[in-house]
């Protein structure tokens, strides 16, 4: 019954790979996005999507590709992975484009490119 | 620009003590402010929400305080346990012709037995 689930937990995977990190909310939430924490612990938006539509697209390489099927479902697609990619990504959903009420994480993808 | 700041980024109390983190922000035009506890490896479990309307918000042993005007929120956590050993993250949400999202980078705070 987790609410916001990731998958994989762990991805450690070459550089130029292509590779992809899947999520999914059974909140009922209307909108899903897409954090990275770096080595620094600092978090910074990516993406966000809300009943499908993107709302949020933060300057981030085009090798990152969101799609969001439904409103329960956010992926991130990452094309040529690069050593700098290596993170911890994190989605989270909210019931309501504006955040009002506050988000709901999932527990990371950490992604080690070597 | 706007900025989240927590400080100080590490604390170490002795179990049994209040204590206070402190969180700072640079926009006062904030929307709602939350915090959060992060376990090492894990993902961000909220703790409280406050909006902007508000002054504060309590659940159990912690009370989180919003004061616009200094641009400061506060994390008061009573009867501090080894259990509440953990990175805690504040975010401010802005209102910014779109609504964005500003972290902190986290007070880690380590309660010894």
């Amino acid at each position: 019954d987790t609410a916001v689930s990731q998958t994989p937990k762990y991805l450690v995977t070459q550089m130029g790979n292509d590779k992809s990190i899947k999520c999914e909310q059974n909140l009922g939430h209307d909108t899903m996005y897409w954090y990275k924490q770096d080595s620094k612990k600092f978090l910074k938006i990516m993406f966000s999507y809300n009943n499908k539509e993107l709302i949020i697209n933060e300057t981030v390489p085009n090798r990152f590709s969101p799609k969001s099927p439904d409103k329960a479902h956010l992926n991130l697609h990452i094309n040529s992975l690069e050593l700098g990619d290596s993170a911890v990504y994190f989605c989270a959903s909210s019931p309501t484009r504006d955040s009002y009420y506050g988000y709901t994480f999932g527990s990371g993808t950490r992604l080690t490119v070597v | 620009k706007q900025e989240v700041t927590q400080i100080p980024a590490a604390l170490s109390v002795p179990e049994g003590e209040n204590l206070v983190l402190n969180c700072s922000f640079t926009d006062s035009a904030i929307y709602n402010l939350q915090w959060f506890r992060q376990d090492p490896g894990k993902g961000l479990t909220s703790l409280l929400l406050i909006q902007s309307s508000q002054r504060e918000q309590t659940s159990g042993r912690l009370n989180a305080s919003l004061d616009k005007s200094s641009g400061r929120s506060t994390l008061y956590i009573a009867a501090s346990q080894p259990g509440d050993s953990a990175t805690y993250l504040c975010a401010a949400l802005y209102d910014t012709g779109g609504f964005k999202t500003i972290f902190g980078a986290g007070t880690r705070l380590f309660v010894k037995a």
